[in-house]
């Protein structure tokens, strides 16, 4: 089955910075790549997805990219907010929602 | 319109003992998921209903586990006997196909097995 591997665990960033956050999967079926974001004491939230037939995809300050032939996809958050503060989660699936597997989470800190 | 709703959101018991969470999806959606997340791991899907029919349970440990959407709308998950090693959150999410992919989750129950 699918297995997804994600980087860092753990990012503490300064208001204004950037964030990347990078993810690798293993099963080239894949098509389908989410990002949810976690707050604490909630269910995750989807923040933006994008599909194998496309390299990049963006929605104002969150950005995704994806590398097929490489097998990995990164979220790149910028002029982060601490409002941003979170754990973010990547998933991969072979169709839409069908077997989705997520990736351990990355704790994201943004200091004020 | 309303959120998936979970219930209880908070639940101890004792190993050995039973338990049940209640997940009702949003309006209209098809597909309905339990997921499992130990902590500081990322979700875990124990099972997927489409309706009121199981699309896929591979993970979900059928000798203590069992789950039913009866009439395709909510849904329950038990456990039975509890083990330690049950202690976690159960996220129910919900998603209409004709959406594409996002899944919708509840708030989570959060199981603490001692």
């Amino acid at each position: 089955g699918e297995n997804v591997e994600q980087h860092p665990s753990t990012l503490s960033v300064q208001e204004g910075d950037s964030a990347v956050i990078k993810c690798t999967y293993s099963d080239s079926a894949s098509n389908y790549f989410p990002w949810y974001k976690q707050e604490l004491g909630k269910g995750p939230q989807l923040i933006i997805d994008i599909r194998s037939n496309v390299g990049e995809k963006k929605d104002q300050r969150i950005a995704v990219t994806l590398n097929k032939t490489a097998k990995h996809f990164s979220l790149h958050i910028t002029e982060t907010q601490p409002e941003d503060s979170a754990v973010y989660f990547c998933a991969a699936s072979i169709t839409y929602n069908n077997d989705m597997r997520f990736g351990a989470g990355t704790r994201l800190t943004v200091k004020p | 319109e309303a959120g998936v709703a979970q219930s209880p959101r908070y639940k101890i018991i004792e190993k050995r003992q039973s338990v049940a969470f209640w997940c009702n999806p949003i309006s209209g959606h098809a597909t309905l998921y339990w997921y499992q997340q130990i902590l500081g791991q990322g979700p875990k899907l124990l099972i997927q209903f489409q309706n009121n029919g199981v699309v896929d349970d591979s993970q979900l440990p059928k000798d203590r586990f069992s789950a039913e959407r009866l009439k395709g709308v909510d849904s329950t998950l038990k456990i039975q006997p509890a083990k330690l090693e049950d202690s976690a959150v159960y996220l129910c999410a919900s998603s209409s196909t004709g959406r594409g992919g996002e899944l919708f989750f509840g708030e989570g129950s959060r199981l603490t097995v001692l």
